[in-house]
């Protein structure tokens, strides 16, 4: 079965401080995976996006993540954490060739410390 | 603002009663999804349009909701004889057919509480 696992509910950093959000996926075939952010009462926005080639992809605001097939895994990263960061972050997988479901984690909420 | 819209952005409503929402996609999107989003969670799928074809409804749409989109363009969600359960965010989302990647783009969601 399709899953995607966040396995922090929760993280706190300080600001300025480097960031490592961890996603592992379970998909049968080729996943499209994706890194969304949400920040409260607000919808959700695309940080990146992983489809194939370098398996190290780069995304809005500084963020970056990393693809481990071996490892089934998608971990997001940012060297520097702002303030301005603190959201619900979500790790997503879907279906290659017109995939049109995504299958989402149950978030990371993260917490910035001044 | 070209992205996806959604109205109302905010609905209480009484037990029992029905609600409908409505989502606006990109314009030149073809694909539209429906998601539920309860608190503490990630969004789950309802269900996806392509142009005004529903191709594909989770076991969550239970008999109580029905999802349109008429003329592929907007699409509305009906839920009837709401029931407390059904209090969540109900995001809707866009796509474009290019490429075949399921990249999509959220609206800020209506979030439905049920009193």
């Amino acid at each position: 079965a399709q899953s995607v696992t966040q396995p922090d509910i929760h993280i706190t950093v300080s600001e300025g401080a480097s960031l490592e959000l961890r996603c592992n996926y379970s998909y049968g075939a080729t996943p499209y995976l994706f890194w969304y952010v949400q920040s409260p009462g607000q919808g959700l926005q695309l940080l990146l996006k992983y489809f194939s080639g370098d398996t190290l992809v780069q995304g809005i605001k500084g963020f970056e993540a990393e693809f481990k097939r071996s490892q089934s895994s998608f971990n997001l990263r940012k060297p520097s954490v702002h303030w301005s960061d603190a959201a619900e972050y979500f790790c997503a997988v879907g279906a290659v060739g017109g995939g049109f479901k995504t299958i989402f984690g149950a978030g990371t909420r993260l917490f910035v410390k001044a | 603002d070209t992205g996806v819209s959604q109205d109302p952005r905010h609905k209480i409503t009484k037990r029992g009663q029905n609600v409908t929402f409505r989502c606006d996609p990109i314009s030149e999107h073809n694909r539209l999804y429906w998601y539920r989003q309860t608190l503490g969670q990630g969004p789950e799928f309802l269900t996806y349009f392509q142009n005004e074809a529903q191709l594909e409804k989770s076991r969550l749409l239970s008999d109580r909701f029905s999802a349109e989109r008429p003329k592929g363009s907007f699409s509305t969600l009906e839920i009837q004889r709401t029931e407390q359960g059904d209090s969540a965010m109900y995001l809707c989302a866009s796509s474009s057919p290019s490429g075949g990647a399921s990249e999509q783009y959220f609206g800020p969601g209506t979030r439905l509480t049920v009193t």
